[in-house]
């Protein structure tokens, strides 16, 4: 049965800095792997898509790469900002019908 | 595209009382999932449906709940009678099929903004 972590449950940096948040697996025969962010008493609002023959994926600050031999995947943040306090949550899909299993999530604060 | 739509946002109610909660997917979205998260359990897969048809709903928790797409923009899961156990937020998401190959698309995932039920 797939398992996703993330490591660490929650991160406090300041204004600036990059975030580095950690995503592994243990089954790597995925398909495709996403990356969420969750605001308060909110929905989750899609990040990022790595599909399984990808090894990144950008979007302005964002970057996200995969590497499925060693069953991990990493989201960095460049330059962080206040508004981007938040969970992010990283889940992978094993089957080609989308079944995604998420991992706990990172709780992230960006102080000022 | 307005995403995908949720009701009713908040559902306050009694032990025993019926409680449905409605979904409409992305329009041309051909799978639909019902998810619960709980601080306890995080995000939990309950049931997934692909073109209307359910794949897999080994992630109901009980007999108590059921869920039904009648058609590709619209879905319901209902539980009954309802308990305290039950308090949790449900998402509704979508996706379309992903496409393998050289060029790869779809796949993604896509969350409405949920509906928090309080079982009293």
């Amino acid at each position: 049965k797939q398992e996703v972590t993330q490591i660490p449950a929650a991160l406090s940096v300041p204004e600036g800095e990059n975030l580095v948040l950690n995503c592994s697996f243990t089954d790597s025969a995925i398909y495709n792997l996403q990356w969420f962010r969750q605001d308060p008493g909110k929905g989750l609002t899609s990040l990022l898509l790595i599909q399984s023959s990808q090894r990144e994926q950008t979007s302005g600050r964002l970057n996200a790469s995969l590497d499925k031999s060693s069953g991990r995947s990493t989201l960095y943040i460049a330059a962080s900002q206040p508004g981007d306090s938040a969970t992010y949550l990283c889940a992978v899909t094993t089957d080609s019908w989308g079944k995604f299993q998420f991992g706990a999530g990172t709780q992230v604060v960006v102080t000022p | 595209d307005a995403g995908v739509i949720q009701s009713p946002r908040h559902e306050v109610t009694e032990m025993g009382q019926e409680v449905t909660l409605r979904c409409k997917p992305i329009s041309g979205h051909n799978s639909l999932f019902w998810y619960r998260q709980t601080m306890m359990r995080g995000l939990e897969l309950l049931i997934y449906f692909n073109n209307n048809v359910p794949i897999d709903d080994s992630g109901m928790p009980e007999d108590r709940f059921s869920a039904k797409m009648p058609n590709a923009s619209f879905s319901t899961l209902k539980i009954q009678p309802s308990e305290p156990r039950d308090s949790a937020v449900y998402f509704c998401a979508s996706s379309s099929d992903p496409v393998w190959g050289r060029e790869p698309r779809g796949g993604e995932l896509f969350f409405g903004e949920g509906s928090r039920l309080t079982v009293l």
